[in-house]
């Protein structure tokens, strides 16, 4: 079954300290992926797709085959990115399967 | 953001009676999705549509209906509201070009409902 999996509800840290948000799924086929971030009172929106291999915002994530992972990283947290980040997965259909979301606390 | 518009915003209701949601889209785009947005649960599908009249159930279908009789409306209906439902529910639209922005959705602002 394809699923996806964030195994942190919250992850903590300082203002200029690296983050890594982990992405892990499950899927026998070529997956797209991607990250969606959602700020306080905002709606939901793409932060990010493996397909583009870009940066956004600092943050950067790499699609690992062997690992079936996609973990965010960024390498100094801002007080901004205070928010709820959603991993996402499209196997093969037009739907998505999204995780259970990590919500981000960056302190001052 | 993409034009993509919620109504009701906030509705407050009770066990047993109907309940219809309603998400607006001035894109165009041919797909449009309903959420349910829970603690622990994150994002789950509920119904999606990919044309006029044409709809599928998603992970946690039960209990829901939709409805979609132009491009740009897709009603979602809580039959008989349970306080399972109490949730925020969220819309969102995509245009799918396989090999390009495949899947990316764009989603509406959330209706937050609660049924006592």
């Amino acid at each position: 079954a394809q699923r996806v999996t964030q195994p942190e509800k919250l992850l903590s840290v300082f203002k200029g300290a690296p983050v890594e948000l982990k992405c892990n799924y499950s899927y026998s086929g070529s997956p797209e992926l991607f990250w969606y971030v959602q700020y306080s009172r905002q709606r939901l929106q793409l932060l990010l797709r493996h397909i583009s291999r870009e940066s956004i915002k600092g943050f950067t994530a790499d699609l690992n085959k062997g690992e079936t992972s996609f973990h965010l990283k960024k390498p100094f947290a801002q007080e901004e990115d205070s928010a709820m980040y959603y991993c996402a997965l499209s196997a093969g259909t037009d739907k998505l399967i999204f995780g259970t979301g990590t919500r981000l606390q960056v302190f001052p | 953001d993409a034009g993509i518009t919620q109504s009701p915003r906030h509705k407050v209701t009770e066990t047993g009676t109907p309940v219809t949601l309603r998400c607006h889209q001035t894109e165009n785009h041919r797909y449009m999705y309903w959420y349910r947005q829970d603690p622990g649960h994150g994002l789950r599908l509920i119904h999606y549509s990919y044309g006029v009249k044409d709809t599928d159930k998603g992970e946690v279908s039960d209990g829901y209906s939709v409805s979609r009789s132009k491009t740009e409306d897709f009603l979602l209906t809580l039959e008989s509201a349970t306080s399972s439902q109490t949730s925020v529910y969220f819309c969102a639209i995509s245009e799918s070009h396989k090999g390009t922005a495949a899947n990316e959705q764009y989603f509406g602002p959330g209706t937050r409902l609660t049924v006592t």
